[in-house]
């Protein structure tokens, strides 16, 4: 399975653009990227999931170059409720999905 | 459309007993996967279920079983309970996880499982 780097925090302001890079230098041909958000005592919540280029929905973007060695997911306008962990996965099969650590997104007033 | 169910939300255990969490997937739903989240190890898998069958497994002991039943529901035993075993036990549906084609999961609450 990829091994996934991601920064443990980030601090960001209400309105502002957040990006998150993801590091998955072992990436497999057939591995999607998908992101996961998590709040606290809940369980995480899909969030996107592209496998080159670009990727847009209603809530979010992923960019991933052409070597599909790193991915960044873009959140525009971030708000307060934003607040929380980031999971970026690399793997081809959903059912058994390897979480790393997460980025702890802390969205201040 | 209802989504992932898990019950029961909070369990309270001692030490050396056996406890079973069940998980309702959504409809339609074929594979069941199953996580445990701790502060210090993370969300780690366990296993995940696909008719019936348990197709995939994480490094866990034995203590940690499950199955599937017809209708997809999933349960999960853990047995002979440690303090470590405390965890947020998250389950997971999605429609098919492999056939070259990726599907997202779709998380549950989680039972929050104590073990004293």
């Amino acid at each position: 399975l990829a091994k996934t780097t991601q920064p443990i925090s980030m601090d960001s302001y209400e309105g502002q653009e957040v990006n998150i890079t993801c590091s998955h230098n072992n990436i497999a041909t057939n591995d999607y990227i998908t992101w996961y958000q998590q709040f606290p005592s809940q369980g995480p919540r899909f969030i996107i999931q592209g496998y080159k280029t670009k990727v847009t929905n209603e809530v979010a973007s992923l960019f991933i170059p052409a070597d599909r060695k790193s991915s960044t997911l873009s959140l525009p306008r971030v708000s307060l409720s934003d607040t929380a962990v980031y999971y970026c996965l690399v793997d081809s099969n959903a059912g058994k999905s390897t979480f790393g650590d997460g980025t702890t997104l802390t969205v201040k007033p | 459309k209802a989504g992932v169910t898990q019950t029961p939300r909070y369990l309270i255990k001692t030490r050396g007993q056996q406890v079973t969490l069940s998980c309702s997937p959504i409809s339609g739903h074929r594979s069941v996967s199953w996580y445990q989240q701790t502060p210090g190890q993370g969300l780690q898998f366990l296993f995940e279920y696909f008719s019936e069958t348990q197709r995939n497994k994480g490094n866990f002991p034995g203590r940690f079983s499950g199955r599937q039943f017809s209708n997809s529901r999933s349960e999960m035993n853990v047995s002979t309970l440690e303090l470590g075993d405390s965890a947020l036990y998250l389950c997971a549906s999605s429609l098919d996880s492999s056939g070259g084609s990726y599907n997202e999961q779709f998380f549950g609450p989680g039972t929050r499982l104590t073990v004293l």
